[in-house]
């Protein structure tokens, strides 16, 4: 069975200072991978995704993550964080045959301090 | 192309009382999925529905069923409310069979029980 571990609960951020949210999964093959990003009483909006490939992922709003199949994990980074980006973050990982479902993590809680 | 569009945005209901949510998938979408999560907590799988067959489910029980109509559209239904099922119910479309194996996810229907 997949699940994913997200070992910080909050993290607390200078503007301008780099990120970088923690995400491990566990899946007996290659997984898929995402990252989701929600704010206050909003759904989930897709950052990025892995599925093969090159194992440093780009996405929306100058978020990357890389994926270490040795350490199963996903780790979710971006060099210079905004106010903007103060939200919840959230991993993901998905089966990559047979059914489609995710299994999420709890969840990291970001913090923008000024 | 629109989103995925959820209704009602909120709603309030009793104990012992029934729900139904709606969920309008995204154009080209097939596939509908349905996930609950509790406040503070990551999205829970409740199931999926793929050409108006449930075709995965979660650990949720049998009063949690839904439907999928033939424009891909989906409600959720919930009987015999309980508070513990007072959560955002998530909805996501996705499609099938292509490369892009992901969910666009709606945002959301905030169910209070009391």
């Amino acid at each position: 069975a997949q699940s994913v571990t997200q070992p910080d609960i909050h993290i607390t951020v200078s503007e301008g200072a780099s990120l970088e949210l923690r995400c491990n999964y566990s899946y007996g093959a290659t997984p898929y991978l995402f990252w989701y990003v929600q704010s206050p009483g909003q759904g989930l909006q897709l950052l990025l995704k892995y599925f093969s490939g090159d194992t440093l992922v780009q996405g929306i709003k100058g978020f990357e993550a890389e994926f270490k199949r040795s350490q199963s994990s996903f780790n979710l980074r971006k060099p210079s964080v905004h106010w903007s980006d103060a939200a919840e973050y959230f991993c993901a990982v998905g089966a990559s045959t047979g059914f489609q479902k995710l299994v999420f993590g709890t969840g990291t809680r970001l913090l923008v301090s000024p | 192309e629109t989103g995925v569009t959820q209704s009602p945005t909120h709603l309030i209901k009793t104990r012992g009382q029934q729900v139904t949510l709606r969920c309008s998938s995204q154009s080209g979408h097939n596939t509908v999925s349905w996930y609950q999560q509790a406040l503070g907590q990551g999205p829970q799988f409740i199931f999926q529905y793929y050409r108006e067959e449930e075709n995965g489910r979660g650990n949720f029980p049998p009063r949690f069923s839904g439907l999928q109509f033939p424009n891909y559209s989906s409600e959720l239904n919930v009987n015999a409310l309980e508070l513990d099922d007072s959560a955002l119910y998530l909805c996501a479309s996705s499609s099938t069979g292509g490369p892009d194996y992901g969910y666009t996810f709606g945002s959301g229907t905030r169910l209070t029980v009391v």
